[in-house]
């Protein structure tokens, strides 16, 4: 069973649009995360989320939202697209912060 | 706002070679955690470091942990083409956003 999935894996969609990415985790873990990694492979942290507290990269448009449903889900809702939100976005989850980080396999944005 | 950096930023070798990663902060970690991400998926924990001075190897990869705690060190020796990839630190810290990543050192082992 993968324990960090994320759907879809590749999204493809004109500037201006709304999308969302799903994450889903079955290893019971408290916290979840959104990275952005660029075309030069820089991991960028975009926000942090367990059930008591949500930390935001103060850098993040917030034209970028988290929603959780549930523990076990932390989607990323991105809303009018810009050419340079494309990239590679990945979730993770941990036990709690600062435990190891299990990574999904990534989502491919392009923007055109 | 700590200051992360992670040098070399590319390094290419032959296989068989030795080579160090490092990772230096201005400030002071309460653990380290190194990852590595190959082409295509997400990193995977290699390991966790939390005692200053501390050194853990695994198998030809030998980490090691500043006495200070602002730095750490992933020497690998007798490199294949099997280590290549993207090599991250990701110290903790104790406030904001507790873990972040470094900009990665990525590494080709040419047979």
């Amino acid at each position: 069973d993968t324990a960090v999935s994320q759907t879809p894996k590749y999204l493809v969609t004109q500037m201006g649009n709304d999308k969302s990415i799903k994450c889903e985790q079955n290893l019971g873990h408290d916290t979840m995360y959104w990275y952005k990694q660029d075309s030069k492979k820089f991991l960028k942290i975009m926000f942090s989320y367990n059930n008591k507290e949500l930390i935001i990269n103060e850098t993040v448009p917030n034209r970028f939202s988290p929603k959780s449903p549930d523990k076990a889900h932390l989607n990323l809702h991105i809303n009018s697209l810009e050419l340079g939100d494309s990239a590679v976005y990945f979730c993770a989850s941990s036990q709690v912060e600062g435990n190891e980080q299990f990574f999904g396999p990534g989502t491919r944005l392009t923007v055109l | 706002t700590q200051l992360l950096e992670q040098s070399p930023q590319f390094l290419s070798i032959q296989e068989g070679e030795n080579l160090t990663v490092y990772c230096n902060s201005s400030s002071v970690f309460s653990s380290l955690q190194w990852y590595r991400q190959e082409p295509g998926e997400g990193p995977v924990l290699l390991v966790t470091v939390v005692t200053g001075g501390e050194v853990k190897k695994l198998k030809r990869l030998t980490f090691q942990f500043g006495d200070a705690r602002k730095d750490s060190s992933l020497h690998i020796t007798a490199a294949q083409p099997g280590d290549t990839g993207l090599y991250l630190c990701a110290p903790h810290y104790t406030g904001g956003f507790k873990t972040i990543f470094g900009a990665g050192t990525r590494l080709f082992v040419k047979a």
